[in-house]
Order: C-alpha cells, then sequence, then structure tokens
C-alpha cells in the first residue's frame, strides 16, 4: 500500500497563475483533508470531504477550490495563486467515526509550493 | 471554536523524560490526538485519548483530563531520534472527523 501520495511535492509559481494539488489514497477511506502549514501556526484546515462527490470548507478556505469525483482522489485548486498561499500542504485521509477504531487522519509527503 | 496552547520549544538530554503539555478549549470534544512530525516531513500518529488518564505505548505515554481540557505527552529514556515537533489535536464533535491542531511543541534532544 502507497498509503497518501500527493503531487507534485515542489512548484514555483508566478502570482496569478493556477494549479491543482492531487492527493491519492488507497486505504478506501471515506473522508479526505487539505492543510496548510505555515511556520508558528501549525497545520490548519482548507477543505474536507466526507465522501465522492462532497466538499466542505473548513477554517482557512478563501482563494482555494477542491473537488472529490472519485473516492480515492481529493485535488486542491487555486485559481489565481497569490504570495499568502506560500505554504506546505499537506493531504490526509481517514476512516468515518463509523468505521470504529481511532480513525486517525494518516498524512501525505506534503508538496511545497512558493508564490513568487 | 477550539484554542489550544502547547509550548513552542523544549530541550531535552538523551536517556531523559520530556513532558509536553496541551490546554485545549473546545465547543465539543471526542478525543483527542498526538501527532510526531520530523522536520520536512509528514505528520504521523503518535497516541489518541478520549477517556481520562494515562495510554501507555512503549516509551511514549498520553493522559487526558476532559474536565481540565488539559493532556500531556511523556516521552521516556529520549533517543537522538525523537527531536521533533509534537502536535497536540483535539478532534471535535462537528460531523468530519476534523481535528485542530495546536501549533506544535519543537523538541531538541541533545546527547
Amino acid at each position: 500500500n502507497a498509503g497518501v501520495t500527493q503531487t507534485p511535492k515542489f512548484r514555483v509559481l508566478k502570482t496569478g497563475q493556477s494549479m491543482t494539488l492531487l492527493c491519492a489514497q488507497d486505504m478506501n477511506h471515506e473522508y479526505m483533508y487539505w492543510y496548510r502549514q505555515d511556520p508558528g501556526m501549525g497545520l490548519r484546515l482548507i477543505h474536507y470531504s466526507v465522501g465522492e462527490g462532497t466538499t466542505a470548507k473548513g477554517e482557512v478556505p478563501d482563494g482555494y477550490n477542491v473537488s472529490r469525483l472519485k473516492k480515492q482522489n481529493f485535488l486542491l485548486g487555486l485559481e489565481s495563486a497569490a504570495p499568502s498561499q506560500t505554504s506546505v500542504y499537506f493531504c490526509a485521509s481517514s476512516y468515518s467515526i463509523a468505521s470504529g477504531s481511532y480513525n486517525e487522519q494518516f498524512f501525505g509527503p506534503g508538496t511545497r509550493l512558493t508564490v513568487l | 471554536g477550539q484554542n489550544i496552547d502547547q509550548p513552542t520549544e523544549m530541550t531535552a538530554t538523551e536517556g531523559a523524560i520530556v513532558q509536553i503539555n496541551c490546554t485545549y478549549q473546545t465547543s465539543g470534544f471526542n478525543g483527542l490526538f498526538w501527532y510526531q512530525q520530523h522536520a520536512g516531513e509528514a505528520p504521523t500518529f503518535l497516541s489518541y485519548n478520549v477517556l481520562d488518564g494515562l495510554e501507555e505505548k512503549g516509551r511514549f505515554s498520553s493522559f487526558l483530563s476532559r474536565s481540565k481540557g488539559y493532556s500531556y505527552l511523556l516521552l521516556k529514556e529520549l533517543q537522538m531520534k525523537d527531536s521533533a515537533s509534537y502536535l497536540c489535536a483535539p478532534r471535535g464533535k462537528a460531523a468530519g472527523n476534523k481535528l485542530t491542531f495546536g501549533g506544535g511543541t519543537r523538541v531538541l534532544v541533545k546527547p
């Protein structure tokens, strides 16, 4: 099992450019999440999804859009990148609460994005 | 909303014990997670508490007091590889299994 994978690993954008970050998981998890991590601020939730075809806003959704067309994939889009979006982006996935156990979130390796 | 407070940085000697405290305020509570994150890497799950008391997993233990909104992570017999950030993350009761992460405590283990 690959777990949670993210592409690309690194990216440099110019202000105003757009891009899509791809997250894939092979654990058959219902829930998926996108976070950003900035120095001293911890992980902040951008958007999340509780199932195929559904998405919801997290703590810091502005400037981002997401889609979950397939259960295993969760895409994060930046339509017009801004320097404030320079960050490390982590995707995570978990079983639903109904699945029992801890339902801990499993994280991908991260995407380091710089917006100039 | 949720407020989470944990120290920014701690230093300890190899072989020693370190206790990382976390206090939280939540509008609903459904367990608390601790994650470890090495520099430049993804967070990995360490421990979970949902009831009051101590959970022990080898060299790592985690304690929870729901009435006090308090948890700690205890790292025993510190090794150099334990140098990392430790993230406290309470889970709310709202749909989505969502976690709110503290800023993390950076632990530096010195020889």
